[in-house]
Order: C-alpha cells, then sequence, then structure tokens
C-alpha cells in the first residue's frame, strides 16, 4: 500500500530536549516536505526536499533540522524545541513522474512541548 | 504572491442536502494546480479532488465536485447528498508550477453535517 508514515504520532516533551520525528514514504517519490499547522494560521511549510541530499527553507524553518540522507526518508529534527513549536506536524511526499502535483500527508504528529 | 481565501470558517448542512464551499485564490502564473483536502476529527490530510488548470472542464469524484471559474479564479466544492462522514474541516489549496510546488493552503472551513 502507497503510504506516508510519521513516528511518533504523538509526543509530549520538554524545553531543550532534542527530538526527531520520522517521515518515510514508499511511493519512490523524490519530493518530501514538513509542515505545520497551527489554529487560525493553517498549514505552512518547515522544509522541503527535492531528492537526495537536496533541501531548503520554507516559511518557517527556525529551531527545525532536516536532512535527506535516503530518497524514502526524511526526518524533521528539534535540536531545542520550545514551547511555540507545539503544534501539529505534518510530512508530505510527491513524485516527478506521473500524478506530480498531488501531494501525500503521512497522519500527522501531534507535539507538544512543556 | 500566492494567496486561497476561503470566506466561510464554518457552514453546516443536513444529511443528505447538498453543501456548497467557497474558495478564491491568486496567482499570476498560468500553470497550476487546485486542490480541495478533508480533514476529518482523526486529523489525517486527506485528498478529495484535484483541478488542474488548464482543463477548462470542472472535476467530479462521486458526489464531490467543483466549479472552477479561472478568470474570476474561484474554485467551489459542491458536495451532494451530504454524509454525516463528510463533517470535518475542508482545505482549499493552490499549487504552481516550479521547482518548490509549494501548496498554498486557505484557512480552511469547518463543515457539519446534520442527522
Amino acid at each position: 500500500e502507497a503510504q506516508v508514515t510519521q513516528n511518533p504520532r504523538y509526543l509530549i516533551t520538554v524545553t531543550g530536549k532534542k527530538l526527531t520525528v520520522t517521515c518515510s514514504q514508499n511511493m519512490n517519490h523524490e519530493y518530501m516536505s514538513w509542515y505545520r499547522q497551527d489554529p487560525g494560521l493553517g498549514l505552512r511549510q518547515i522544509y522541503y526536499s527535492m531528492n537526495v541530499e537536496v533541501t531548503d527553507k520554507g516559511d518557517v524553518p527556525e529551531g527545525y533540522k532536516v536532512s535527506r540522507k535516503e530518497k524514502r526518508n526524511f526526518p524533521l529534527i528539534l535540536e531545542s524545541p520550545s514551547p511555540n513549536q507545539t503544534s501539529l506536524y505534518f510530512c508530505a511526499s510527491w513524485g516527478v513522474a506521473g500524478n506530480t502535483d498531488t501531494q501525500y500527508f503521512g497522519p500527522g504528529t501531534r507535539l507538544t512541548v512543556l | 504572491a500566492q494567496t486561497v481565501t476561503q470566506s466561510q470558517p464554518e457552514m453546516s448542512v443536513q444529511e443528505a442536502e447538498t453543501v456548497t464551499l467557497s474558495c478564491t485564490y491568486d496567482t499570476s502564473e498560468s500553470n497550476y494546480y487546485l486542490f480541495w483536502y478533508k480533514q476529518p476529527p482523526s486529523r489525517q490530510m486527506i485528498l478529495v479532488i484535484r483541478q488542474e488548470a488548464y482543463k477548462q472542464q470542472n472535476a467530479t469524484e462521486n458526489r464531490f465536485s467543483v466549479n472552477f471559474q479561472k478568470a474570476a479564479k474561484s474554485f467551489s466544492l459542491k458536495i451532494s447528498d451530504s454524509q454525516l462522514g463528510d463533517t470535518a474541516m475542508y482545505f482549499c489549496a493552490l499549487l504552481e508550477a516550479g521547482n518548490n510546488r509549494k501548496l498554498i493552503w486557505g484557512l480552511g472551513t469547518s463543515l457539519a453535517v446534520n442527522p
């Protein structure tokens, strides 16, 4: 089954404790992206990747890091989380061939930073 | 700059009736795509329907159809024979062809289908 998976689905942590949210897709997509969703602000792009080892900032990259060492994986790293990073996070992927314009989303990760 | 506007924060409809959700957008590009995504209480983001800007024919997916007015930059979603499972937040999104292929999102319309 074609899918995007994220782990963990829920996470409660404390300020300053480094964490990683994993994202993996099995569709061989070139593009991957991270979004955060906050009430009243919609979805905002954090980082995106056009292929292995190619990443770029989105609209709200501060406080986040990403890496794309393999095509299927695109982890989101919070080196020193702060309460303003409490949010719902989505990973998405999409491809170059075929239906290139449709993004497929993971189930979301709800992060709470205390 | 690209923008997507959903002017109806909340709507409700009776089961089996028809409801239309509005979306307007702004872009200077000629090549772009439009989407409606559904987000039920589970928070999963589910694609409902997509429309290529170069196609004049309105997209249809079962009970869901769009009214795409390119000149007016309007992209409304019609849900026919509404079902309780249609209760969700609905987001309109714009994607411009380009390297980033970033989705620009509206703020959503919360739809409640009442029995």
